[in-house]
C-alpha cells in the first residue's frame, strides 16, 4: 500500500498522559499536514510542513502539542498532559509540490486513515 | 478569517434522484474551492476542485460543482445519485496565496436508499 499511513490507528489514554502519533506520507511528497476532526465537524487544520520545515501552525495547536518532521519524511505529533477535550480523530495528509505552478502551488492532499484518540 | 458553511447536515435520497449540496464560504480575497468525500470506512478523498477559469467544475463519478462568486457559493451537484454515493461530503476552501491551510465545512451525510 503506497498511501499515507498512520500509527497507531487507535489510542486510549488516561488524562495527563503523553501520547505520540506517527504519520508516514506518500513517498516523495514534500508537504505534510496534520488535522484534527471531532464528531460532527470537518477536519480542522493544525499544522503544515514543507520538507522538514514547519511553515504554518494553527492557534488550535496549544503549547501541549508539538509536531516534528526531522528528516522531511515521516512526522510525529505529540500531545503532552492530555485532556479529555483532546479526544478526536487526528488526520495526516500529504501532497506533492507542482513545480509547473510555482512554489505556492497546491496539489491534492492525500489523507491517511487517522488515529482515533480517546482520553479517559 | 476564512470559514465554510454547509447547510444540510443529513440528506436522504432515493436512487436516481438529483442531488445538490449547498456550500457557502466567507473570505475577503481570492479562494480555491474543493469538495472532499469520505465513503464509509475509507479515507477522505478529493472529489473536485476549482482554482480559476470555467466556474463549472467536473469531478469524479459524475459530480460537478459551480462556483458563483457573487453568492460566495460552491454547490455540489449530481443529476442521478446511486446507492454507492452514500458518504459524507465536505466543502473546503483555501486562500489562493501562499498559505496551505485548508478550511473544511462541517460536512453533509448523504444516504441513498436503493
Amino acid at each position: 500500500d503506497t498511501g499515507v499511513s498512520q500509527n497507531p490507528r487507535h489510542k486510549i489514554t488516561k488524562r495527563g498522559q503523553n501520547v505520540t502519533f506517527r504519520c508516514d506520507p506518500i513517498s516523495e511528497h514534500n508537504r505534510l499536514y496534520w488535522y484534527r476532526q471531532t464528531l460532527g465537524q470537518g477536519p480542522e487544520f493544525l499544522t503544515y510542513f514543507q520538507n522538514e520545515a514547519q511553515l504554518e501552525k494553527s492557534r488550535l495547536l496549544s503549547d501541549r502539542f508539538s509536531a516534528e518532521r526531522p528528516k522531511g519524511s515521516f512526522s510525529t505529533l505529540e500531545i503532552q498532559r492530555t485532556e479529555q477535550g483532546d479526544s478526536a480523530m487526528y488526520l495526516c495528509a500529504s501532497s506533492p509540490r507542482d513545480r509547473s505552478f510555482g512554489r505556492s502551488a497546491y496539489n491534492e492532499q492525500f489523507f491517511g486513515p487517522g488515529t482515533r484518540l480517546t482520553v479517559l | 478569517a476564512q470559514s465554510v458553511s454547509q447547510h444540510n447536515h443529513h440528506v436522504i435520497l432515493s436512487e436516481a434522484a438529483s442531488l445538490e449540496l449547498g456550500c457557502n464560504y466567507s473570505y475577503g480575497g481570492t479562494v480555491n474551492l474543493f469538495w472532499y468525500v469520505q465513503y464509509p470506512g475509507q479515507h477522505l478523498q478529493l472529489l473536485l476542485k476549482y482554482f480559476s477559469g470555467d466556474p463549472l467544475v467536473k469531478g469524479i463519478k459524475g459530480f460537478e460543482a459551480e462556483f458563483i462568486k457573487s453568492k460566495f457559493s460552491f454547490n455540489l451537484r449530481k443529476p442521478s445519485v446511486q446507492w454507492s454515493d452514500t458518504a459524507e461530503y465536505f466543502c473546503a476552501i483555501k486562500n489562493s496565496g501562499g498559505y496551505q491551510k485548508v478550511t473544511f465545512g462541517t460536512g453533509t451525510k448523504l444516504q441513498v436508499i436503493p
